[in-house]
């Protein structure tokens, strides 16, 4: 199994254009999760997903949008990047309840310039 | 306030044990888990514990939960080279969203020879 894969693994934007990351996984995990990594910041989670066709907030949403049309992939936006956006983000997935732990992708880094 | 906190960094000497502290603040926390990122890599699930828990140890690595204190700590024995990567500690709560992890800042072990 491939876990959880994330594409592209490096992108550099220009301001103000847009992208849009993937994350696929292939364990038939209901939830989904996008977090960003910041230096000395831990990961904070940007949105996440409780199973197909849903979407909710998490701590720092402002300037992305996600979509999880199909359980298996959940899509993390940027509509209009700002170089404060530069980050490296990650994607996870977990089982239902709670005990799991997350699986997750390598990461995408993302520079705004 | 819901902050996981961690130092940022360690160093040891190969062979000593390593010891590697967080504290969190919700009580309500059900699992409480330990990840190992390398570089450039995502985050890898280490080990947990269950808050009904004081202690459980996996070969090198024990985990000792103090509830009381909401103090948790990851001890590595026999230290290697290998080792050198930061762990998260995060915390499992108890939310509409399911099983969401909150993620400390992260703690950068570093192996000296």
């Amino acid at each position: 199994n491939a876990g959880v894969t994330q594409t592209p693994k490096f992108r550099v934007l220009k301001t103000g254009q847009s992208m849009t990351l993937l994350c696929a996984q292939d364990m038939n995990h209901e939830y989904m999760y996008w977090y960003r990594q910041d230096p000395g910041m831990g990961l904070r989670l940007i949105h996440y997903s409780v199973g197909e066709g849903t979407t909710a907030k998490g701590e720092v949403p402002d300037g992305y949008n996600v979509s999880r049309l199909k359980k298996q992939n959940f899509l993390l936006g940027l509509e209009s990047a700002a170089p404060s956006q530069t980050s490296v983000y990650f994607c996870a997935s977990s089982y239902t309840g709670f005990g799991y732990g997350y699986t997750f992708g390598s990461g995408t880094r993302l520079t705004v310039v | 306030g819901e902050d996981v906190e961690q130092s940022l960094f360690l160093s040891v000497r190969e062979g000593d044990s390593s010891v590697i502290n967080c504290t969190y603040t919700d009580s309500s926390s059900t699992y409480l888990y330990w990840y190992k990122q390398e570089p450039g890599a995502g985050l890898q699930l280490l080990t947990y514990i269950f808050s009904n828990m004081d202690m459980k140890q996996d070969q090198r690595l024990t985990v000792l939960l103090n509830k009381k204190d909401k103090h948790l700590s990851l001890r590595i024995a026999d230290t290697q080279t290998g080792d050198s990567a930061i762990y998260f500690c995060a915390e499992s709560r108890v939310t509409g969203g399911g099983n969401k992890l909150t993620f400390g800042t992260g703690t950068q072990l570093k192996v000296e020879l």
